[in-house]
């Protein structure tokens, strides 16, 4: 398994302004994911960070509002910016531990109020 | 991402029953399937994957998977009030995994 840690738990930020979230995994895994949760709603796929590349984004996700950083195999951070009131959710990352009949875990959260 | 639908809830089931959560998918290449289990403000904690046609059992757990029918479930025996949860079917496809809505598990004591 993998235990994942997020940095900050919860902010409460202002409208234009930018939040960097940052990921941590106990191990090397083969792939990481950003995910964002909107209050009673299920999960959405946002990007696959790549190590050492640009992620790939999934369709309504840009690099200019999420970009993303994954500089090892252990580690990976997500910007949201220019915020505004639409982008208030709980942003998730997640690690898979191997290809593709690998577990996938997730890290406990980031919940973003903006304002 | 690949469609993913569960059975409407919410669902209740007294202590020690059986609750059966069911979950079909429309991409009949799609390799690996898990389920999650969400307490309310919380993040999804990982019960089982399994990649196979059949039955996988984790303890109280069984995942069963029907490949040609694009189906997949999950039975929770002796349901516990502790298992009282959103449970997420997430289904893999070119490694990224595409979430069902959720159903909601209420186990009555």
């Amino acid at each position: 398994s993998a235990v994942i840690s997020q940095k900050p738990s919860r902010d409460i930020c202002q409208r234009g302004t930018s939040l960097t979230i940052q990921c941590q995994v106990d191990s090397q895994v083969t792939m990481m994911f950003w995910y964002r949760q909107q209050p009673g709603q299920s999960l959405t796929l946002i990007a696959t960070a790549n190590q050492g590349s640009e992620a790939t984004y999934e369709s309504g996700f840009v690099i200019d509002k999420f970009p993303i950083s994954r500089p090892n195999l252990t580690f990976s951070t997500l910007t949201v910016s220019n915020m505004s009131p639409e982008d208030s959710s709980i942003y998730l990352c997640s690690a898979r531990t191997s290809g593709s009949l690998g577990e996938q875990f997730f890290g406990p959260g980031t919940r973003l109020t903006v304002l | 991402q690949k469609e993913v639908e569960q059975n409407s809830g919410p669902l209740s089931v007294p202590e020690g029953a059986i609750a059966s959560l069911n979950c079909t998918y429309s991409d009949r290449g799609s390799q690996s399937f898990f389920w999650y289990r969400q307490y309310s403000g919380k993040s999804p904690e990982l019960i089982m994957f399994i990649y196979s046609n059949g039955d996988k059992e984790d303890g109280r757990f069984t995942a069963q998977l029907n490949k040609a029918s694009q189906y997949v479930s999950l039975l929770i025996r002796d349901s516990q009030p502790s298992d009282s949860a959103t449970y997420l079917c997430a289904v893999d496809g070119d490694y990224k995994l595409s979430f069902g809505a959720g159903t909601t598990v209420t186990v009555r004591a």
